[in-house]
């Protein structure tokens, strides 16, 4: 089936650790997003790639590290420099343009403590 | 600014009732594109209706209707005869042709149908 994995679904670490977490897809898109999701609040990004070997920051990448090298895989490494690390993160992915809908992995919940 | 405004945080109806999720959006672009997801309590985020700024045509999907009006910037969403299983946070969504890829989304509406 065609999608897109976040592994692992729950992800505990204690502070001052870097953490990658893990996007793959399957949909051959090429624009791969991260975002950001705490209680009670809307979905804030924090990087997205429109193409391999490219990437952009969105509005909170402080903190944030991200690769691209294949089509396929998008991860996200939280460094010990993102002072609230503690939070769902959501991955996603669609075709270029802003015209296309972003499709959804389901999420990583991250706690650093 | 916030491009993307749910004013309503919670909302709680009773199962069978009509309900109306508000969206109000924000651009300076002629050209751009609005979205609605689902995000139930798994946490996965559910696309379910796209439209663009030049089709103002409201949309019925089954219970599901988008009321699109440029003249309000507002692009609201009825669910019809709630069900338990709407119970979830909804999201609206918008993406301008001069940002790209790049999507502004409300903070969302919870909504809880209660049996």
């Amino acid at each position: 089936d065609g999608g897109i994995t976040q592994s692992p679904k729950y992800l505990f670490r204690k502070e001052g650790q870097n953490v990658t977490l893990s996007c793959e897809q399957n949909l051959n898109h090429d624009a791969m997003y991260w975002y950001r999701q705490d209680p009670g609040q809307g979905l804030r990004l924090i990087y997205y790639s429109q193409i391999v070997n490219d990437f952009q920051k969105g509005d909170i990448a402080e903190g944030y590290s991200v690769s691209r090298e294949k089509k396929e895989s998008f991860p996200l490494t939280v460094t010990s420099a993102q002072k609230n690390p503690t939070a769902f993160y959501l991955c996603a992915s669609s075709r270029a343009g802003a015209s296309y809908e972003q499709y959804f992995g389901p999420g990583t919940r991250l706690t650093v403590t | 600014a916030q491009k993307v405004t749910q004013a309503q945080t919670e909302i709680s109806v009773v199962e069978k009732e009509d309900v109306t999720l508000d969206c109000v959006y924000e651009t300076r672009d002629t050209t751009y594109y609005l979205f609605w997801y689902k995000q139930p309590p798994s946490g996965e985020l559910v696309f379910l209706i796209r439209r663009n700024s030049f089709d103002e045509q409201n949309e019925i999907s089954g219970r599901y209707s988008w009321n699109f009006q440029k003249s309000t910037s507002s692009f609201n969403f009825t669910i019809t005869a709630s069900q338990v299983v709407d119970s979830a946070v909804y999201f609206c969504a918008l993406s301008e042709a001069n940002t790209g890829n790049q999507f502004y989304f409300g903070t969302g509406t919870s909504l809880t149908v209660i049996p």
